[in-house]
């Protein structure tokens, strides 16, 4: 089955910029979409289909997607962008839906 | 607005079974599939399965595929899981999640509340 490998944890600074990485074979030839996940509450899709925004997400959360990795970045990070982050792919060839590991990101 | 209600929390005991519902409004209930996602005390987000609304076909992830059954009713607009043979790391919070159609895939723009199911003897 496919598997996708993400960083335990990613510590930040605030105003810096967060880099949360989803390594999988050949994941640039999928779409990848991540996740922000809070304790006590439902997921939210935060980018979709690599790079693309949901409305009301804000423009600091942008994606990229080449090769093996597929990179959610989050800029001039804030104390409420504190959260486990979960990539996200559709496998075509077995139409499961797969997850990645999972990033905690700790704004410092 | 998409709106997905689960039903409440449940606590059984090992070997038993539960089934959680998933109420849907907002949209036309038989045009998106609806997956199945759990997330253990601790651990990650683990993709269950999914079920077409439309035709009620099924996708199981290999991991609980002969213990699980998902199921939906049209009339109602609801979808069911339901979890057979529990143990105790079946303990989780299980969410339902509409699918949304991304450019050459699926993704999950709208979440149900979330059922925490505990297995305890």
């Amino acid at each position: 089955s496919y598997v996708l490998t993400q960083p335990p944890s990613v510590s930040v600074a605030p105003g810096q910029t967060a880099r949360v990485t989803c390594g999988g074979a050949n994941i640039g030839s999928k779409s990848v979409h991540w996740y922000q996940a809070r304790p006590g509450q439902a997921p939210v899709v935060v980018v979709y289909d690599d790079s693309a925004r949901p409305s009301g997400i804000p423009e600091r959360f942008s994606g990229s997607n080449s090769g093996n990795t597929a990179t959610l970045s989050i800029s001039r990070v804030e104390a409420g962008d504190e959260a486990d982050y979960y990539c996200q792919v559709w496998d075509s060839t077995t139409e499961v839906k797969v997850f990645g590991t999972g990033t905690k990101v700790t704004v410092l | 607005q998409v709106q997905l209600v689960q039903s409440g929390a449940e606590v059984k005991r090992p070997g038993a079974s539960v089934r959680v519902s998933c109420k849907a409004s907002g949209y036309t209930f038989t045009t998106y599939g609806l997956s199945w996602v759990r997330q253990a005390p601790g651990q990650g987000l683990e993709w269950m399965g999914w079920i077409s609304a439309f035709n009620g076909n099924t996708l199981y992830a290999q991991n609980v595929q002969g213990r699980v059954t998902m199921t939906r009713d049209t009339s109602t607009s609801t979808a069911y899981m339901e979890l057979r043979s529990l143990r105790s790391d079946d303990t989780a919070v299980y969410y339902c999640a509409r699918e949304s159609v991304g450019s050459s895939s699926y993704y999950f723009r709208h979440w149900g509340q979330g059922t925490l199911v505990t297995v305890s003897s």
